[in-house]
């Protein structure tokens, strides 16, 4: 069980656009910055956004991610197929203290 | 360009240890934070702990599943990071990712290839 809660799948069409959630707490989300990763297949994840949804270097404006309360949403406009992987948010958790990821949400391009 | 260039990795038998390595070029390793981030076959993604620069004061914080049987460290003077994985069990199966942790407390922004570790008897 993830200390972040994301859906296990979203999709689109070529175009669309899809919104992924990520749910947390006060000691998570709540208190913290909240990180995006994108993951292809047999590939090492990369960073989305960094702290206060500044995007990582070529990461197209179709991305944008938001925070609100103890939740977080990346939204990708415009749907590619390239946009096919998965992806998992995380944050640092005061309470634990560590960083915990959510497990992640496989994007479908239809 | 900021690399990190994992070594080590290997199959292993239950009980047994291994200690995985990764280079960091770029940027000032010395001033750099760094994690280690595991992925079992088919799952998610889970941190396993992350080491401050020593002028950060060098602290070490661990995920609970590993605490005690994990151990990061790092050579600065190679600017090399360490995963020394001891008592090693079958779920420990998985890739290794080691991160360099641009935003601190967390962020991470650029990764290793990955080195997979498997644990069987």
């Amino acid at each position: 069980q993830s200390v972040l809660t994301q859906p296990p799948s979203a999709s689109g069409i070529p175009g669309q656009s899809v919104t992924i959630s990520c749910s947390g707490s006060s000691s998570n989300i709540g208190s913290n910055s909240v990180d995006w990763y994108q993951q292809f297949p047999g590939a090492a994840p990369r960073l989305l956004f960094y702290p206060n949804n500044q995007r990582a270097s070529g990461v197209p404006d179709r991305f944008s991610g938001s925070k609100s309360g103890t939740s977080a949403s990346l939204a990708i406009s415009g749907l590619q197929s390239e946009d096919e992987a998965d992806y998992y948010c995380a944050a640092w958790d005061v309470r634990l203290n560590g960083y915990v990821f959510g497990a992640g949400t496989k994007v479908t391009v239809l | 360009e900021v690399q990190l260039v994992q070594s080590g990795g290997g199959f292993l038998k239950p009980g047994e240890s291994l200690r995985l390595s990764c280079v960091l070029s770029g940027v000032t390793y010395s001033d750099a934070w760094m994690s280690w981030v595991r992925q079992a076959p088919g799952k998610g993604l889970e941190w396993l702990g992350r080491i401050k620069s020593k002028g950060s004061g060098g602290t070490i914080d661990y995920a609970a599943p590993v605490r005690g049987r994990f151990t990061i460290s790092r050579d600065d003077s190679k600017n090399t990071l360490f995963l020394q994985m001891n008592s090693l069990k079958t779920e420990d199966t998985a890739v290794y990712y080691c991160t360099w942790v641009e935003k601190v407390p967390s962020t991470m922004s650029s990764w290793g290839q990955g080195t997979l570790v498997t644990v069987s008897s």
